[in-house]
């Protein structure tokens, strides 16, 4: 199983905000940075929020991110048709010195 | 313009091997760390290994340690993953990722460019 947990699915209406969850533990979110990356079908991962939330360069600003204790989440607002794909957050975990992934949400716009 | 332009994939049968690279263009490769990620068919993605912007630091998944060494020639500017023993389960697009060097060191390091993967089939 992954090291972080996250929900498998989401789901919401267009201009809707959604939120996805990411759990871990002390071992990597909670004594290290968060990351989150959109995988849109068919394509490569793709940056999306760095060091717990900041935005790469040409990232919309209705995509955030927040980090309390050992969870993360990710928030998307004013959603649209292309933002749905698969999300999955990161974190560096101290524990297994590498990197530990979620799962992965697929996020559905209905 | 940064590309990440992986190549070596294909089929390869259950115990043979494979050396997967990995070019990179439009950045400073020594700068920047490398890993493999990879993703089962139907999948999550899965940290597989990562290098240092020197090579003298080499990080691997308790899932590929024993099996896998990762290496870089920074005059070539390219990334390579040699896999020995491979297995079923090991079958997966294999993604190469860059990680600039910021001072936080690697708890902080994130993937800032992937390349288009290269699928490694392991089957008889």
């Amino acid at each position: 199983q992954s090291v972080l947990t996250q929900p498998p699915s989401a789901s919401g209406t267009p201009g809707q905000r959604v939120t996805i969850s990411c759990s871990g533990s002390s071992s990597n979110i909670g004594s290290n940075t968060v990351n989150w990356y959109q995988q849109l079908p068919g394509t490569a991962p793709k940056l999306l929020i760095y060091s717990n939330n900041q935005r790469p360069s040409g990232v919309p600003d209705r995509f955030s991110g927040s980090k309390s204790g050992t969870s993360a989440s990710l928030a998307i607002s004013g959603l649209q048709s292309e933002d749905e794909a698969d999300y999955y957050c990161a974190a560096w975990d101290d524990s297994l010195n590498g990197w530990g992934f979620g799962g992965g949400t697929k996020l559905t716009v209905l | 313009e940064v590309q990440l332009l992986e190549s070596g994939g294909g089929l390869v049968q259950p115990g043979g091997s494979l050396r997967l690279s990995c070019a990179a263009s439009g950045f400073t490769f020594s700068s920047y760390a490398m890993s493999w990620v990879r993703q089962a068919p139907g999948k999550g993605l899965e940290w597989v290994s990562a290098i240092s912007g020197s090579g003298g630091s080499t990080y691997y998944a308790d899932s590929v340690k024993g099996r896998f060494t990762i290496s870089r020639d920074n005059s070539k500017n390219t990334l390579y993953l040699q896999m020995n023993s491979l297995r079923a389960e090991d079958t997966a697009v294999y993604y190469c990722a860059s990680s600039p060097l910021i001072p936080g060191g690697w708890h902080e390091y994130y993937f800032d460019y992937w390349g288009q993967g290269t699928l490694v089939t392991v089957s008889s």
